[in-house]
């Protein structure tokens, strides 16, 4: 059964940091990988998917990288701002199901 | 008619209660999924319909919980005898194909308070 993992749970770092957030997966059988951004009291709203045989995606201050074979998925944030606190999920689609396994996500606060 | 809309955005109900919680997904899309988010955790699969059909309800936990899409569009997901452990943020998404390249688009949830 997929794992999903994050790391931190929480963050919280001055403005105009650049920082990155963490995501493992058990199962490196995926389709592809998500990360999203969760406001409180809000849905989700996806911010990069990267496809199983990329490497990186890139939007903006946003790059998400993939290392499928060993697991892992990085978001990087550069020049933070306010703006950009959030919860941020990462999900992976693997080979087996129908759906989404998210991971518990990072709190991210930066602070003005 | 933008985003996926789902009602209430609120329901606080007593344990024993039957409550039914509402969907509707951006037009046209003929997938849908059903997630149950606990405090500080991520989404948790429940079921996804193809079309009217549930292609997959093995996240359901019990079958206290059912859900149904009558007319490929709206689905309502209930939820007899609610317990205290059922309080949670339901989210519900829709996606246009069955692809998999193809991102699910999230609605705001339904916050379920059960006393």
């Amino acid at each position: 059964k997929q794992e999903v993992t994050q790391i931190p749970a929480a963050l919280s770092v001055p403005e105009g940091e650049n920082l990155v957030l963490n995501c493992s997966f058990t199962d490196s059988a995926i389709y592809n990988l998500q990360w999203f951004r969760q406001d409180p009291g809000k849905g989700l709203t996806s911010l990069l998917l990267i496809q199983s045989s990329q490497r990186e995606q890139t939007s903006g201050r946003l790059n998400a990288s993939l290392d499928k074979s060993s697991g892992r998925s990085t978001l990087y944030i550069a020049a933070s701002q306010p703006g950009d606190s959030a919860t941020y999920l990462c999900a992976v689609w693997d080979n087996y199901g129908q759906n989404f396994v998210f991971g518990p996500g990072t709190r991210l606060s930066v602070l003005p | 008619g933008a985003g996926v809309s789902q009602t209430p955005s609120n329901k606080v109900t007593e344990k024993g209660k039957y409550v039914e919680l509402r969907c509707d997904p951006i037009s046209g899309h003929t997938a849908l999924y059903w997630y149950r988010q606990s405090l500080g955790q991520g989404p948790e699969f429940l079921i996804y319909f193809q079309g009217t059909g549930a292609a997959d309800d093995s996240g359901l936990p019990n079958d206290r919980f059912f859900a149904v899409r009558p007319e490929g569009s709206v689905s309502t997901l209930k939820i007899q005898r609610t317990e205290r452990g059922d309080s949670a943020v339901y989210l519900c998404a829709s996606r246009l194909t069955s692809g998999i390249t193809d991102t699910q688009y999230f609605g705001p949830g339904t916050r379920l308070t059960v006393l």
